[in-house]
């Protein structure tokens, strides 16, 4: 049980477009889900805590315009990179948690952006 | 303010040893404790994690953890070291509460030598 996936896995765009990134929890509902950043060879970096329903709560240094949240439903949170650069290439993943949880995350797979 | 500091961005051990991945943690209040192991281009997967109650907890794949609030510890063993142990482990606290947020540590890579 508690699997998120996300999609798609692997996604490359060119500078200046736009690029959505799904992430689902399939077997439960996920009240919150996580959005994180990950440079090659270093930690998670948290991005922003998204509640079902309400606006996301972004890290400080994040820029809110720029990676945009959606949480509709219990089960489906999205990050869109607006305006994509180079620097923007990384590695992001989802997490998900639910009340009785815990405190447990259950992380996606991960999707490997690459801006050209 | 939570913190995790993981001692040792490089840890490698000869298959059949023991293993032991550390970690020291900040924290005001009680925390909720995880270790993560991280695959190549993969997400995360949890192999244990400490509440309350027993602070010497048992994870999958024959690893364990023991909480040690008098050294603010809560460090990862495994008794003999498989190929398939090799991967990246994240240390990460929780302050509990009101918030999940986890807070991690900057990642061991283990190395598993034949």
């Amino acid at each position: 049980g508690a699997v998120v996936s996300q999609h798609p896995s692997r996604v490359i765009c060119k500078s200046g477009t736009s690029v959505k990134i799904e992430c689902r929890s399939l077997d439960f509902q996920a009240t919150t889900m996580f959005w994180y950043r990950q440079f090659p060879k270093q930690s998670l970096m948290l991005m922003a805590t998204s509640n079902e329903g309400s606006k996301a709560t972004y890290e400080q240094g994040v820029e809110k315009d720029k990676f945009l949240i959606n949480h509709a439903s219990l089960t489906l949170s999205t990050l869109t990179v607006t305006s994509a650069h180079p620097e923007d290439s990384s590695f992001y993943i989802c997490s998900a948690s639910f009340p009785s949880g815990a405190y447990e995350q259950y992380f996606g797979p991960g999707t490997r952006l690459t801006v050209t | 303010a939570q913190s995790v500091t993981q001692l040792g961005s490089h840890v490698s051990v000869s298959e059949g040893a023991l293993v032991l991945l550390r970690c020291n943690y900040s924290s005001s209040v009680p925390p909720y404790l995880f270790w993560y192991v991280q695959y190549p281009n993969q997400g995360l997967q949890l192999l244990l994690k400490y509440t309350t109650g027993a602070t010497l907890v048992k994870g999958i794949n024959g690893f364990e953890a023991e909480f040690k609030k008098s050294e603010t510890s809560f460090h990862l063993t495994k008794p003999s070291a498989h190929m398939s142990d090799a991967a990246e482990y994240f240390c990460a606290v929780t302050p509990g509460g009101a918030t999940n947020k986890l807070i991690f540590g900057t990642g061991t890579l283990l190395a598993v030598q034949p």
